[in-house]
């Protein structure tokens, strides 16, 4: 079946260097892709997507990468905080219905160090 | 505005009790998703409403787990005769129809089975 995973489940960075984390997806038909990050004890947030018809878009010190190619999904996050400090997933559309159904990867934990 | 709201936001229960996890969506919001998060691990889907549709539970575990939508609105999931293996986090997510993928998540609910 249809799977999303991350390469790293950990990456640590220091304050003020670039993140950048990966996320690999199987389904081919996937057109639509979201990167979530969920701090302790909360509910995952968006914080930015993309569709398959596009290979790059930014958001406010965040860009997402897609390459369909090789089936790859990237965040980089600039100038990372310590408020950055999260687990970051990756998931991918599923259809059904009128709204989308996700299927999302295990996660990445992001460790800011100050 | 008021986001996605979950009662309780923990539960501890005793092996075989039932139980019942509410989710309160955005105002406005037609479409309502649970998700299932276990330790360490990515959003399981278990079941999605959009309007009058009937729903969609291919994501649900076991005949011992329901949901229901009253109203358009409010939803309860079930877990009958609860398990250890049930405890997780229980996540409710919703979007406004037609706005693909992005689901707003609420802070979830922390079951503990024992």
């Amino acid at each position: 079946g249809e799977s999303v995973g991350l390469h790293l489940p950990t990456l640590s960075v220091q304050e003020g260097d670039n993140s950048i984390i990966n996320c690999a997806y199987s389904n081919s038909a996937s057109d639509y892709f979201i990167w979530y990050k969920q701090e302790s004890g909360k509910g995952p947030q968006f914080i930015i997507d993309i569709r398959s018809n596009m290979d790059k878009r930014q958001g406010q010190r965040v860009t997402v990468l897609l390459n369909k190619t090789v089936k790859h999904l990237s965040l980089q996050i600039a100038a990372t905080q310590p408020g950055d400090s999260a687990v970051y997933f990756c998931a991918e559309n599923t259809r059904g219905g009128s709204n989308y159904k996700l299927t999302f990867g295990k996660g990445t934990l992001l460790t800011v160090n100050p | 505005g008021a986001g996605v709201s979950q009662s309780p936001s923990n539960k501890v229960t005793e092996k075989g009790k039932d139980v019942e996890l509410r989710c309160d969506p955005i105002s406005g919001h037609t479409a309502l998703y649970w998700y299932r998060q276990s330790l360490g691990q990515g959003l399981e889907f278990l079941i999605y409403f959009q309007g009058n549709s009937a729903p969609d539970k291919s994501g649900l575990p076991s005949d011992r787990f329901s949901a229901e939508r009253t109203g358009g609105s409010v939803s309860t999931l079930t877990i009958q005769r609860t398990q250890q293996e049930d405890s997780a986090v229980y996540l409710c997510a919703s979007s406004l129809k037609g706005e693909s993928g992005t689901q707003y998540f609420g802070p979830g609910t922390r079951l503990l089975v024992l």
